[in-house]
């Protein structure tokens, strides 16, 4: 099955800066990759996702770039503010075409955005 | 419109009893899939569903039954349930091809 790696665990950057979490995954048909945020006690929520047919999509402070060839999917927040502390999640699925698979999460990064 | 409602929030089992865990979503989505959360674990899915009348296996299934009677509804089911099973679960539903899971509140379960 789908494997997918998240780093760093734990990130801590100045208010204002940016901040770069990256995630690899091993299963090359994999072409769905969303970013979830979860705030402390609440549910995760998607912020963005990107599908393998595009390399960047940006909303905003958040990016997201995929690099098929080397199956690694970042995400990108500019401008750091507190209200961005919270554990991010990478996910891919595989979309077999007639029905969808389960997204396999990475194991999260914990942001923290120093006053 | 409700969104993703699971119940109950809370429950601490002892070793063996069984119990359900309710999901129900009011969107009208497809696809339906239970998580379970551990510290550094991130989330792992248990059982999914693509439609009534379909479940499969997720990355870690064992200890756990789903069924899927109606689109509304997707109860996960603790057989005998285990100090490993210790967790917070979460459901969580998309309108069917990979696309933006909504996820229920979470239902924290502790098992003694």
């Amino acid at each position: 099955g789908e494997n997918v790696e998240q780093h760093p665990s734990t990130l801590s950057v100045q208010e204002g800066d940016s901040a770069v979490i990256k995630c690899t995954y091993s299963d090359s048909a994999s072409n769905y990759f969303p970013w979830y945020k979860q705030e402390l006690g609440k549910r995760p929520q998607l912020i963005i996702d990107i599908r393998s047919n595009v390399g960047e999509k940006k909303d905003q402070r958040i990016a997201v770039t995929l690099n098929k060839t080397a199956k690694h999917f970042s995400l990108h927040i500019t401008e750091t503010q507190p209200e961005d502390s919270a554990v991010y999640f990478c996910a891919a699925s595989i979309n077999s075409g007639g029905g969808a698979d389960g997204l396999t999460f990475g194991k999260g990064t914990h942001l923290i955005i120093q006053p | 419109n409700a969104g993703v409602t699971q119940t109950p929030k809370f429950q601490v089992l002892k070793t063996g009893q069984s119990m359900t865990l309710q999901c129900a979503q009011d969107m009208n989505h497809e696809y339906m899939s239970w998580y379970r959360q551990d510290p550094g674990m991130g989330l792992r899915l248990i059982h999914y569903s693509v439609g009534a009348g379909i479940t499969d296996q997720g990355e870690v299934p064992n200890g756990y039954n789903v069924s899927r009677s109606t689109t509304e509804d997707f109860p996960l089911r603790l057989l005998s349930a285990a100090p490993s099973q210790t967790s917070v679960y979460f459901c969580a539903s998309s309108y069917g091809e990979p696309g933006e899971l909504f996820f229920g509140e979470g239902s924290r379960l502790t098992v003694l």
